[in-house]
């Protein structure tokens, strides 16, 4: 089992210019998750999905969007980047109630 | 506001010796999990301790939770090197719906 993943693992952006970043899970969890970390700080939610075709706001939803078109895939858009929004960003995934399992990272930066 | 907050921020022992960290959070919980993350790494899942229990182990961890508190503690026994590391609390509280509220976390240095 593959776990968590993410793709890119890095990536540069100017300023205004849009990507998505893709997740994926192989363990048939229903709940996924979207977080950014910055710099000596710990996880924020972004964005959640509790099952396929769902999807809900976390504590800093602004600036993203995200999609949940297949259970195993979580995807986090980022329509007009910013530099605020340089940070590392983190999937995870878990059955409900019980410990999330995360992916490496991505490591964004805007200039 | 971040619903738990650990203590202290930074923390630096030698190998062989226990470290402790604390964990303070403000509303009801269903659990409270502490993570571990290496530099540039991913988290990973250490202990998850429900409402209604007191105190669980695993390995060299210890985790205490006190509700009258709103508090729970990590104990590393017999600290290594390899447990330099960040430590996070995450609290799944009752009002938030199976979202997890991470603290800081505490970053523990283990000197060789």
């Amino acid at each position: 089992n593959a776990g968590v993943t993410q793709t890119p693992k890095f990536r540069v952006l100017k300023t205004g210019q849009s990507m998505t970043l893709l997740c994926a899970q192989d363990m048939n969890h229903e709940y996924m998750y979207w977080y950014r970390q910055d710099p000596g700080m710990g996880l924020r939610l972004i964005h959640y999905s509790v099952g396929e075709g769902t999807t809900a706001k976390g504590e800093v939803p602004d600036g993203y969007n995200v999609s949940r078109l297949k259970k195993q895939n979580f995807l986090l858009g980022l329509e007009s980047a910013a530099p605020s929004q340089t940070s590392v960003y983190f999937c995870a995934s878990s059955a409900p109630a019980v410990e999330q399992f995360f992916g490496p990272g991505t490591r964004l930066t805007v200039l | 506001s971040q619903q738990g907050e650990e203590d202290p921020q930074a923390l630096s022992i030698q190998e062989g010796e226990n470290a402790t960290m604390n964990c303070s959070y403000k509303t009801s919980i269903n659990n409270l999990q502490w993570y571990r993350q290496n530099s540039g790494r991913g988290l990973v899942h250490l202990i998850l301790i429900r409402s209604n229990e007191r105190e669980k182990h695993s390995g060299r961890l210890r985790v205490t939770l006190d509700t009258s508190k709103k508090s729970s503690s990590l104990l590393i026994t017999a600290s290594r090197a390899a447990d330099t590391a960040s430590y996070f609390c995450a609290t799944d509280a009752e009002a938030a719906g199976n979202k997890l509220t991470f603290g800081g976390g505490t970053r523990v240095l283990v000197k060789p």
